[in-house]
């Protein structure tokens, strides 16, 4: 089983729309959650952490369930800029603490 | 916020050669450091952890001796990429963390 799951997509939305990404992840003791996006040929960047109550940024919402091991991203209002590549990111909570990446969500927003 | 400077963007390379890439944090220091690599429409795979002053740790699969990682300060990683073969060809990005991760800009190395 992989470590960071995914809904594999392609998401394709008309403007306006929202739209919920799902992710789960195998390690109880992964103590780190975030939400990164990918435009075609560039780095990842970091769109939001996810925090145990539930964090919102403006058109994003970020939920983290411990119990069975879940994270979500909603996106209300979807924008053509919103098209990208929306990566699931946990810590993987060894001696480095490095993280571990989903495979990432296609979403593309149509006018 | 932090800033992670990664050069080459590009580099086209015959087979055979050797290509490095330098990561950079700029404005904090890392004593580690990640090296990933993608492939088209892949995820990124976590290649190799450089922790500065010590030997790098690699992940199953990655040639150590392919992969040359060098970390000799708190702000610079290195990776070489020795030899270099076509199916080397990808995306490679390193990421710093300062709370949270931060990328640099990624290499795209070709090899032809």
């Amino acid at each position: 089983r992989k470590e960071v799951e995914q809904d594999p997509g392609p998401f394709n939305v008309p403007e306006g729309a929202t739209v919920a990404f799902n992710c789960t992840y195998s390690n109880s003791a992964s103590q780190s959650f975030f939400w990164y996006r990918q435009d075609c040929r560039k780095e990842p960047k970091l769109l939001m952490s996810v925090y145990s109550s539930g964090n919102e940024d403006g058109r994003f919402t970020a939920q983290l369930n411990r119990a069975s091991q879940y994270i979500s991203l909603l996106i209300r209002d979807s924008k053509l800029s919103d098209s990208a590549t929306y990566l699931c990111v946990v810590n993987s909570v060894n001696n480095n603490n490095d993280m571990r990446f989903g495979a990432g969500t296609r979403l593309t927003v149509k006018p | 916020g932090a800033v992670v400077s990664q050069h080459p963007s590009r580099v086209i390379c015959k087979s055979g050669t050797s290509v490095k890439i330098e990561c950079r944090s700029l404005d904090f220091q890392a004593t580690t450091m990640f090296w990933y690599r993608q492939f088209p429409k892949q995820s990124l795979m976590l290649m190799a952890t450089s922790n500065e002053g010590s030997k790098a740790t690699y992940e199953q699969g990655v040639e150590k001796d392919k992969f040359l990682i060098n970390h000799a300060s708190l702000t610079l990683s290195t990776l070489t990429v020795t030899s270099a073969h076509p199916e080397d060809s990808s995306f490679y990005i390193c990421s710093a963390e300062d709370r949270k991760a931060f990328f640099g800009q990624g290499t795209r190395l070709t090899v032809v």
